[in-house]
């Protein structure tokens, strides 16, 4: 299948300070990719669609001036945490459709995930 | 708004047990999609569901999608250790690409 990487795996880094989470596409354009966010033992919940020469759309409830979302090639996606809090501690996890693959097959190929820690 | 829901929210099973997790939508979907997350992975793709009342099997899991496409179910016969994780149903927002993840049910085998 498809594969997507993120990076970093992992990041601590002190509260107020921003950090970019790279999301890259390594075989396939992917012209939207998904940004998800998941706390410890709960779901994915999806924070915005990225979209490839375009602004992002956010999910009710996130703030995207916090969360920069920029996809200026089409195998790569970027979310930048701006202004990190304790708060934003989390694992973030980024995902994409493989365009090449039937209308109808929707499987989502993610990457790794990103964990970041906010002292 | 569009929610899914999974029960039950854990499960712990001896080795050879069989388990079953079920997901309902609060809408219709047009498809449904399985995934499982490892401790400490990252979701993989199972399967993709379409067709009211279809059913998938994969080896020792079986998978439906009810008559109304507003839920589905996830049984896994005679579980292993290796089935350790965390099964989620995904539906999409309608008209759209995006997927809304279920609860989750962790499993636990006992060996």
């Amino acid at each position: 299948g498809a594969v997507v990487s993120q990076h970093p795996s992992r990041v601590i880094c002190k509260s107020g300070t921003s950090v970019k989470i790279e999301c890259r596409s390594l075989d396939f354009q992917a012209t939207t990719m998904f940004w998800y966010r998941q706390f410890p033992k709960q779901s994915l919940m999806l924070m915005a669609t990225s979209n490839e020469g375009s602004k992002a759309t956010y999910e009710q409830g996130v703030e995207k001036d916090k969360f920069l979302i920029n996809h200026a090639s089409l195998t790569l996606s970027t979310l930048t945490v701006t202004s990190a809090h304790p708060e934003d501690s989390s694992f973030y996890i980024c995902s994409a459709r493989d365009p090449r693959g039937l209308e109808e097959d929707n499987e989502q190929f993610f990457g790794p995930g990103t964990r970041l820690t906010v002292l | 708004g569009q929610q899914v829901m999974q029960i039950p929210q854990y499960q712990h099973v001896q080795e050879g047990e069989d388990f079953t997790t079920y997901c309902n939508s609060s809408t219709t979907l047009s498809n449904i999609q399985w995934y499982k997350q490892r401790p400490g992975g990252h979701p993989v793709f199972l399967i993709q569901l379409v067709k009211s009342g279809e059913v998938k099997k994969q080896k020792r899991l079986t998978f439906q999608f009810g008559e109304a496409k507003k839920n589905s179910s996830l049984h896994i016969t005679a579980t292993q250790t290796t089935d350790v994780g965390t099964y989620f149903c995904a539906g999409p927002f309608s008209g759209t690409y995006k997927y809304i993840f279920g609860t989750g049910t962790r499993l636990k085998v006992l060996a």
